[in-house]
This record gives C-alpha cells, sequence and structure tokens, in this order.
C-alpha cells in the first residue's frame, strides 16, 4: 500500500445522480492530485491542490468538483456525468510541488461507470 | 507541444526472458523521467526516477536509462517473472512553476509462463 486511499473502489451511477468520490493520504504531504485514466489513453491531470488551495484546473467540465478541506482529504463531487466520462479516477500526494524528488504517491483508483 | 510516446503498445514474452521498453519525450524544460509500474484495477507505483545528469538507474531487476540528448529513455527487465505483468507508464516532469507530470500511455507487459 502506497498511502493514499480512495472509496468507493467502485461506482456506478446514472447520468442524473450526484456521487462524490474520497480521497485520503496518511503520508503527511501538502499536495494532492485528482487524474482521469480512460482506456488506452495516457493519464490526464484534472485538479491539483496544495495546501488546500487549488493550484491547477486543467480544463475540467464543471460536472466535476473537487473539495480539498484539509491536507489529507480531497474529494470530487460527480453530477449529472455523461457515459464518456466512465473511467478510472486516481488520486496521488506528494510532498510539495516542485523539485526533482517530488514523487507521487497514487491510491488504488476508483472505477467509475456511468449509465 | 509536450509529449510522451511509448513503444510498444504491448508485449507478450515468456517467463525468464528479459525485454526492454522505449520511450521518447518532447518536454522542455526537462526536470527528470520516472517510470511506473501499474497493475492491473491498482495506481501506478514508481520504479525509478532520473534527472539530466544520470544515465541509467536500477530497481532490482528493472533497469532505467536515459539520453537527455535523444531525448530517449528504456526501461530494461531482466529475468521477468509473472508478476511482472502490467502497464508500464513512463512520464516526464517538466518545469512549468512546478514538476507538471506527463504521462505517456503506457506498455501493456504480459509474461507467459
Amino acid at each position: 500500500e502506497t498511502g493514499v486511499t480512495q472509496t468507493p473502489r467502485h461506482l456506478v451511477m446514472g447520468m442524473t445522480n450526484k456521487k462524490s468520490l474520497k480521497c485520503e493520504q496518511h503520508l503527511g504531504h501538502n499536495a494532492m492530485y485528482w487524474y482521469k485514466q480512460s482506456a488506452k489513453k495516457p493519464l490526464e491531470l484534472m485538479f491539483v491542490y496544495s495546501l488546500e488551495e487549488r493550484v491547477e484546473n486543467n480544463s475540467v467540465p464543471s460536472r466535476f468538483s473537487p473539495e480539498c478541506p484539509n491536507s489529507s482529504h480531497l474529494f470530487l463531487h460527480l453530477h449529472t456525468l455523461q457515459p464518456e466520462d466512465s473511467a478510472l479516477y486516481l488520486c496521488a500526494s506528494s510532498q510539495g510541488l516542485a523539485g526533482p524528488y517530488n514523487e507521487q504517491f497514487f491510491g488504488p483508483g476508483t472505477r467509475l461507470t456511468v449509465l | 507541444k509536450n509529449q510522451v510516446e511509448q513503444s510498444p503498445q504491448s508485449l507478450i514474452i515468456l517467463e525468464g526472458k528479459n525485454c526492454t521498453l522505449q520511450c521518447n519525450y518532447t518536454v522542455s524544460p526537462f526536470s527528470n523521467l520516472r517510470w511506473y509500474k501499474q497493475d492491473t484495477g491498482r495506481g501506478p507505483v514508481s520504479l525509478t526516477i532520473m534527472t539530466f545528469s544520470e544515465n541509467t538507474k536500477s530497481n532490482g531487476r528493472y533497469t532505467a536509462t536515459l539520453d537527455a540528448d535523444t531525448k530517449q529513455s528504456s526501461l530494461h527487465i531482466t529475468a521477468s517473472q509473472l508478476s511482472d505483468s502490467a502497464s508500464y507508464i513512463c512520464v516526464v516532469s517538466g518545469g512549468a512553476g512546478y514538476n507538471k507530470l506527463i504521462f505517456g500511455a503506457g506498455t501493456r507487459l504480459a509474461v507467459h509462463p
């Protein structure tokens, strides 16, 4: 285990549902990330938080809403999603944002299916 | 455009054999290059990280090389095991205020008995 947990591990939702993904890191890191991983595509960075402040929103549609209440927790609130949003959503954390050895530790991901 | 390209897309080898995965990148400025292993249904786990001045780095049976002049990297797996079956992702970090990671699409490796 990397010290980053994600719940739920699997989620099936309809297009009109509202759900939330949760990420928790037990590493004392200051930065947290949300990534989307679609089949046979590179990981796509969605959001970056540093010290609970959002530092990047990588042109993500507003139907995805992140929340970072403290440096250990990160949420991704979902509403009115589309079937093409079905993917593996990965959370990661790192000690800081900069530096060559600023390694990101990934959680196991949430497999999301939108019907 | 900052890109990371990996080859082959997929690879099947027999247990005990060696293999080499390739990564070409066009990221600039360059900060460091990482190789991750991602098991099915799991998050990526770091194998190696190399900066501009490092040519090679090993982690057990995994050896990564970096040629910063040609912007190429390789990951060599020695004496493959069934547990090596996974996706291997090349990730390049480019300075943009912070170390933004640019991911390759990965090479899916299957090791057969």
